[in-house]
């Protein structure tokens, strides 16, 4: 079973260039999540799914878009990258939105230089 | 911010001692949950905890609630090594989709 798989792991951008981070998960849950966890702030919530098709904003959606073409990803990009973007980014999914458990990815870490 | 606050920030403790943490949060959940992360990687679901229970179990782990004063603990007995992670709190809430997230208590085991 690979759960929730998140590429790449490590990544550096230049300021201004755009990416995508992508997010697949093999459990078919509805429920999609992005993070951003940065030191002493714990996680904040950039985009989240509650299906294919259906996506909605968290906390901290500027500079980030995404889109849920599947059940199974849910990519996030990046479009114009700025230092203060740095930060380690998880994916999760779960079967039951906010209501069951959440599987995470390993994350991804990028630094905007 | 609806996002719990766990306390304390750091812990460290003897190997076979317990370890106690604390999340309080400010209005009416439908559920809270317990993470754990070890260093450098992914976020481990520990226990779900609904509105309407009070405590739960799972191996060394006991979780209880007290909607009352908005705050919810988590108890790792008999503590291992292997227990040294970060720990994390997370809230829902009725007719929300997210689930907002503290910054965490780090625990260190000493062998």
């Amino acid at each position: 079973n690979a759960g929730v798989t998140q590429t790449p792991k490590f990544q550096v951008l230049k300021t201004g260039q755009s990416m995508t981070l992508q997010c697949a998960q093999d459990m078919n849950h509805e429920y999609m999540s992005w993070y951003r966890q940065d030191p002493g702030m714990g996680l904040r919530l950039i985009h989240y799914s509650v299906g294919a098709g259906i996506t909605d904003q968290g906390e901290v959606p500027n500079g980030y878009n995404v889109s849920r073409s599947t059940t199974e990803d849910f990519p996030l990009r990046l479009l114009s990258a700025a230092p203060s973007q740095t930060s380690v980014y998880f994916c999760a999914s779960s079967y039951g939105g906010v209501n069951t458990e959440a599987f995470f990815g390993q994350g991804t870490r990028l630094t905007v230089v | 911010s609806q996002q719990g606050e766990e306390d304390p920030q750091a812990l460290s403790i003897q190997e076979g001692e317990n370890a106690t943490m604390n999340c309080s949060y400010k209005t009416s959940i439908n559920n809270l949950q317990w993470y754990r992360q070890n260093s450098g990687r992914g976020l481990v679901h520990l226990i779900l905890i609904r509105s309407n229970e009070r405590e739960k179990h799972s191996g060394r782990l006991r979780v209880t609630l007290d909607t009352s004063k908005k705050s919810s603990s988590l108890l790792i007995t008999a503590s291992r090594a292997a227990d040294t992670a970060s720990y994390f709190c997370a809230t829902a809430y009725s007719n929300d989709y997210k689930l907002s997230f503290g910054a965490g208590t780090t625990v260190t085991v000493r062998a």
